[in-house]
């Protein structure tokens, strides 16, 4: 049961180029996020969505874009990678039909170096 | 203010010993609450959901006052596995899109030693 799978694991770039962050669940989990935790922080939301063809922003949307043309798939986009955007990203799914209790599922990460 | 805010630590406990971790959160209209466990650089795992009435799982039990917006973890009898960074989480989405909204504390870290 692969669960979240999340790539690449590493990536270095540097300032001004453009990468996608691939996510893919196979839980067949309707609410999926994308998430940035900063060294010694706690996860931000950066955005996520309730189904196919909706998205919304979370806290810290800027510089990022997202798609979500499948209920499987839900990559982020950084069109100009800036230093501020180093961080860990996490994606996590979860299924809102067994109520507010169940938990999010996460993938590995992607950590994230712009220099 | 932040939403969510944990005691900063890090805590370092012997083996056996038993520790407390705080957490307070400053939206009254909070629904849900979580304590996650985070490896080093690894991903964030629901560690038990914090119930109005207080839960316990094992070694560990979770408190909730939604009076003060506090909520609580204790862990007994401390092993060198518990060694992990600790997350309060809160969910204060009330439905549609909001819903599954969690806000993250910075987390607290627990180091176990023999």
């Amino acid at each position: 049961n692969a669960g979240v799978t999340q790539t690449p694991k590493f990536r270095i770039l540097k300032i001004g180029q453009s990468m996608t962050l691939q996510c893919t669940q196979d839980m067949n989990h309707n609410y999926m996020y994308w998430y940035r935790q900063d060294p010694g922080m706690g996860l931000k939301l950066i955005y996520y969505s309730v189904g196919a063809g909706i998205t919304d922003k979370g806290e810290v949307p800027n510089g990022y874009n997202v798609s979500r043309s499948t209920t499987e798939d839900f990559p982020l986009r950084l069109e100009l990678a800036a230093p501020s955007q180093t961080s860990v990203y996490f994606c996590a799914s979860t299924d809102p039909r067994g109520g507010r209790g169940q938990p999010q599922h996460f993938g590995d990460g992607t950590r994230l170096s712009i220099l | 203010r932040k939403e969510v805010e944990q005691d900063p630590g890090p805590f370092n406990v012997p083996e056996g010993a038993t520790v407390a971790f705080n957490c307070t959160y400053s939206n009254s209209a909070s629904q849900s609450f979580f304590w996650y466990r985070q490896d080093c650089r690894k991903e964030p795992k629901l560690l038990m959901s914090v119930y109005s009435s207080g839960n316990e799982d094992g070694r560990f039990t979770a408190q909730l006052n939604r009076a003060s917006q506090y909520i609580s973890l204790l862990i007994r009898d401390s092993k060198l596995s518990d060694s992990a960074t600790y997350l309060c989480v809160v969910n204060w989405g009330t439905g549609g899109t909001s819903y599954g909204k969690l806000t993250f504390g910075q987390g607290t870290i627990l180091t176990v030693h023999p």
